[in-house]
């Protein structure tokens, strides 16, 4: 495909739901990241992948959010009882390779508001 | 740790002149790489440029231009000739060391008037 993209674009749930956000990277890059990016302000990492497995996880705020990758391509994000501090736009970019500063790709991010 | 500064909230430029970005960062990395991603009102990340701490030599991109003064940190973003389309949110960001994510800093809106 073109370039990075994100299902849905729009979610709206309620406070205590179960959500999951997927994000399909650029065909052959092997480094996937999430952020998340509240209003006015820049995004923020959550956590990345490098193949399969998770390199850094360190930017999850909580045990409520999960991300997953099994076959090192597609993605998806869970978050678990929801709360309204977790509406955000969360954004998947993707890379060639994370082992050299190449230009990350960014989807088109996915609205999540929790009511 | 790392941490992207950048001052200037909104900024306003009339179309065809030029316009500069702030972006102060710092970090303990002796090797890093700065970035400039652009985010219309759409919503979706453009890259514009890129630079290397090693890098001798500034980076160029068409009318983009990033002015990297290592010894003050500073990685300030240059769009030549202003063009209405150039209106959006501005982002600096930084990559480093063990961290391959991006940290980015607040950003600038610039709007460009005609």
């Amino acid at each position: 495909g073109a370039g990075v993209s994100q299902t849905p674009s729009n979610k709206v749930t309620e406070k205590g739901k179960y959500v999951e956000l997927r994000c399909d990277p650029i065909s052959g890059h092997t480094a996937l990241y999430w952020y998340r990016q509240s209003l006015g302000q820049g995004p923020e990492f959550l956590i990345y992948f490098q193949g399969t497995g998770a390199a850094d996880d360190s930017g999850l705020p909580n045990d409520r959010f999960f991300a997953v990758r099994p076959e090192g391509s597609v993605s998806t994000l869970k978050i678990q009882r929801t709360e309204r501090g977790d509406s955000a736009v969360y954004l998947c970019a993707s890379s060639q390779d994370s082992k050299t500063y190449n230009e990350q790709f960014f989807g088109p991010g996915t609205r999540l508001t929790v009511l | 740790a790392q941490k992207i500064t950048q001052t200037q909230p909104g900024m306003f430029v009339q179309e065809k002149e030029a316009v500069t970005l702030d972006c102060t960062y710092d970090t303990s990395d002796p090797s890093y790489g700065l970035f400039w991603y652009k985010q219309p009102s759409s919503g979706e990340m453009i890259f514009l440029i890129y630079q290397g701490s090693y890098d001798q030599q500034n980076a160029t991109e068409g009318r983009y231009s990033l002015n990297f003064q290592k010894a003050r940190k500073s990685a300030n973003l240059v769009i030549s000739a202003s063009q209405l389309g150039d209106s959006a949110m501005y982002f600096c960001a930084m990559s480093g060391g063990s961290a391959r994510q991006l940290t980015f800093g607040s950003g600038t809106q610039l709007t460009v008037l005609p």
